[in-house]
């Protein structure tokens, strides 16, 4: 199958800083990949749609200027949250899909961001 | 809010007790997926149902997809210990483009 790696797996800041987290699809090439975001004992709440050499599509709610999507490549995918703070802190995930007829989502192993 | 409920929310079992999840969208979806999140884990991909009405089988899972597509149910028979984690309904809304809008999920545990 697919693999989606994420990195780091884990990160502690301090408030203030920004984090970058990687997404990179490891064996395909990926013009979409989706941004989640989960809190303990909850579902997966989409953040963002990246796509390739153009801007990300934000969901509803979740600030742009916060949450900085990159996706300068057809295999990596990058979410920057600037200035974090505690209430930031949560479970991040990314996820992509193969092109063509199949359509499950591969998902990267996801970073546990931890705000101090 | 959350367009994709499920119900139950927990579930405990004694191994070798059945189990069903239920997934219950406020809309129409174009296909319905399944994922299995173990804790401390990332989802991963069970099926996809895409008729009206189907019906799939992976060896103890049985899983369907409702005639007005609105919803979709996971069955397993005889739990085992390894069947531990949370299950993620996830459907594509007809109309909602290419994103997947993932289900409550039911956390199921198992015990001997």
């Amino acid at each position: 199958g697919a693999v989606v790696s994420q990195h780091p797996s884990r990160v502690i800041c301090k408030s203030g800083t920004s984090v970058k987290i990687e997404c990179r699809s490891l064996d395909f090439q990926a013009t979409t990949m989706f941004w989640y975001r989960q809190f303990p004992k909850q579902s997966l709440m989409l953040m963002a749609t990246s796509n390739e050499g153009s801007k990300a599509t934000y969901e509803q709610g979740v600030e742009k200027d916060k949450f900085l999507i990159n996706h300068a490549s057809l295999t990596l995918s990058t979410l920057t949250v600037t200035s974090a703070h505690p209430e930031d802190s949560s479970f991040y995930i990314c996820s992509a899909r193969l092109q063509g007829a199949r359509t499950e989502a591969f998902f990267g192993q996801g970073t546990r961001l931890t705000v101090v | 809010g959350q367009q994709v409920m499920q119900i139950p929310q927990y579930q405990h079992v004694q191994e070798g007790e059945d189990f069903t999840t239920y997934c219950n969208s406020s809309t129409t979806l174009s296909n319905i997926q399944w994922y299995k999140q173990r804790p401390g884990g990332h989802p991963v991909f069970l099926i996809q149902l895409v008729k009206s009405g189907e019906v799939k089988k992976q060896k103890r899972l049985t899983f369907q997809f409702g005639e007005a597509k609105k919803n979709s149910s996971l069955h397993i028979t005889a739990t085992q210990t390894t069947d531990v984690g949370t299950y993620f309904c996830a459907g594509k809304i007809t109309g909602g483009g290419n994103k997947l809008t993932f289900g409550t999920g039911t956390q199921l545990k198992v015990e001997l």
